[in-house]
């Protein structure tokens, strides 16, 4: 129980163009969800905390204008890197927290390897 | 304030005990957790503590704590190759807005030799 599916795997995209990753928690309500980056052989840096159905909580330094959260509902949170660029090269990793789960308190998407070309 | 290290690299034999270490600044934190992650994957949560308990054993895992120092470590016991990965400590703490949020270490990279 509590899966999350995250789409797409990866993606290639030229630099300009906006990128919507989906975040889909498939046997549970997610209310809230994490959005993280990871640059190659670094840690998860937590972009930003999503509640269904009020604004995103981004961290220090996280540009909101150029990464937006939308979480409608209590299944789908959606990240959208606007105006991509070759910097924004990187994996990003939704989270879901849960209340009763084997994962106890967290799980964790299979993560979006973003290229912008 | 909110920091997670880890040292970045470990080697050992296959059939040796692996020790990965992890220190932590935030005395409030409730929960420590270890995943792994294998290259391009997402996270898969190993273990978790309570900040109550001094050790957890699960299977070939031993996680064991040290709230005074703020040590916590992972020993996987009879290392296989089906191991080498990145292991990630984490904290969970709670942000402004009253929700648990996990603080990652930089991520340890193990590599077992056959």
């Amino acid at each position: 129980g509590a899966v999350v599916s995250q789409h797409p795997s990866w993606v290639i995209c030229k630099s300009g163009t906006s990128v919507k990753i989906e975040c889909r928690s498939l046997d549970f309500q997610a209310t809230t969800m994490f959005w993280y980056r990871q640059f190659p052989k670094q840690s998860l840096m937590l972009m930003a905390t999503s509640n269904e159905g009020s604004k995103a909580t981004y961290e220090q330094g996280v540009e909101k204008d150029k990464f937006l959260i939308n979480h409608a509902s209590l299944t789908l949170s959606t990240l959208t890197v606007t105006s991509a660029h070759p910097e924004d090269s990187s994996f990003y990793i939704c989270s879901a927290s849960v209340t009763v789960s084997s994962n106890y308190g967290y799980t964790f998407g299979s993560g979006t390897r973003l290229t912008v070309v | 304030g909110e920091d997670v290290e880890q040292s970045l690299f470990l080697s050992v034999r296959e059939g040796d005990s692996s020790v990965i270490n992890c220190t932590y600044t935030d005395s409030s934190s409730t929960y420590l957790y270890w995943y792994k992650q294998e290259p391009g994957a997402g996270l898969q949560l190993l273990t978790y503590i309570f900040s109550n308990m001094d050790m957890k054993q699960d299977q070939r895992l031993t996680v064991l704590l040290n709230k005074k120092d703020k040590h916590l470590s992972l020993r996987i016991a009879d290392t296989q190759t089906g191991d080498s990965a990145i292991y990630f400590c984490a904290e969970r703490i709670w942000g402004s807005s009253n929700t648990g949020k996990l603080i990652f270490g930089q991520g340890t990279t193990l590599q077992v030799k056959p």
